[in-house]
């Protein structure tokens, strides 16, 4: 079976600081690897993805991810998190014999202060 | 923009009743899922569809069941709504794996 592990259920801030939000998993298989960001009364929105290739992957508003094979991580990072930012931030792993369904960690709320 | 909408954002409903959640996408996708999400759980699998007429339990079934008669329309039914069912209920369809969900908006609903 698969599973996701965040690593910590709440990350406070102070914004222009950099974040890493902790993601592990645990598959038999090789897995797709997702980050979904939810902000308050919102429904989850798709942040970043791994597929193949790069393990570097990066969205449009400067969150980073990494996929580490070896450490089965895909830790989130932003080197300057804005107020903005402030939101839930779920991972999530979808393996080949999971079919289409993701398997989501429990999350992490972001939270950036002034 | 693709969407996927849930008819309702918030619902109140007494223990006992029969509750139904409808969900829509019109990104023509083939795969729907029904989860539900509490503080510190996460979100948990309550029933999935990979095509019309089509479902599976997902992690959590019990109490409720689902429909599925059209492509882009996807219900879930608390047969007897009772108090622990008081969640936030996200809808999400899928085109592939790879692709991962597009999520609606959610609907809170609260058992009294």
């Amino acid at each position: 079976a698969q599973s996701v592990t965040q690593l910590d259920s709440q990350v406070p801030v102070f914004e222009e600081a950099p974040v890493e939000l902790r993601c592990n998993y645990s598959s038999s298989v090789s897995v797709y690897l997702f980050w979904y960001v939810q902000y308050p009364n919102q429904g989850l929105q798709l942040l970043l993805k791994y597929l193949s290739g790069s393990t570097l992957v990066e969205s449009i508003n400067g969150f980073e991810a990494e996929f580490n094979k070896s450490q089965t991580s895909f830790h989130l990072r932003k080197p300057s998190v804005h107020i903005s930012d402030t939101a839930e931030y779920f991972c999530a792993v979808s393996g080949g014999n999971q079919g289409g369904k993701l398997i989501f960690g429990q999350g992490t709320e972001l939270s950036v202060k002034p | 923009d693709v969407k996927v909408t849930q008819s309702s954002r918030y619902l109140v409903k007494r223990t006992g009743e029969k509750v139904f959640l409808e969900c829509v996408q019109d990104m023509d996708h083939e795969n729907m899922f029904w989860y539900r999400q509490d503080p510190g759980l996460g979100l948990r699998l309550i029933y999935f569809s990979y095509d019309v007429k089509m479902k599976e339990k997902g992690d959590i079934p019990e109490g409720y069941s689902v429909s599925r008669e059209k492509k882009e329309r996807f219900s879930l039914i608390l047969e007897s709504a009772s108090t622990n069912q008081t969640s936030m209920y996200l809808c999400a369809s899928s085109l592939s794996r790879a692709n991962g969900y597009t999520f609606g908006s959610g609907t809170r609903l609260t058992v009294v």
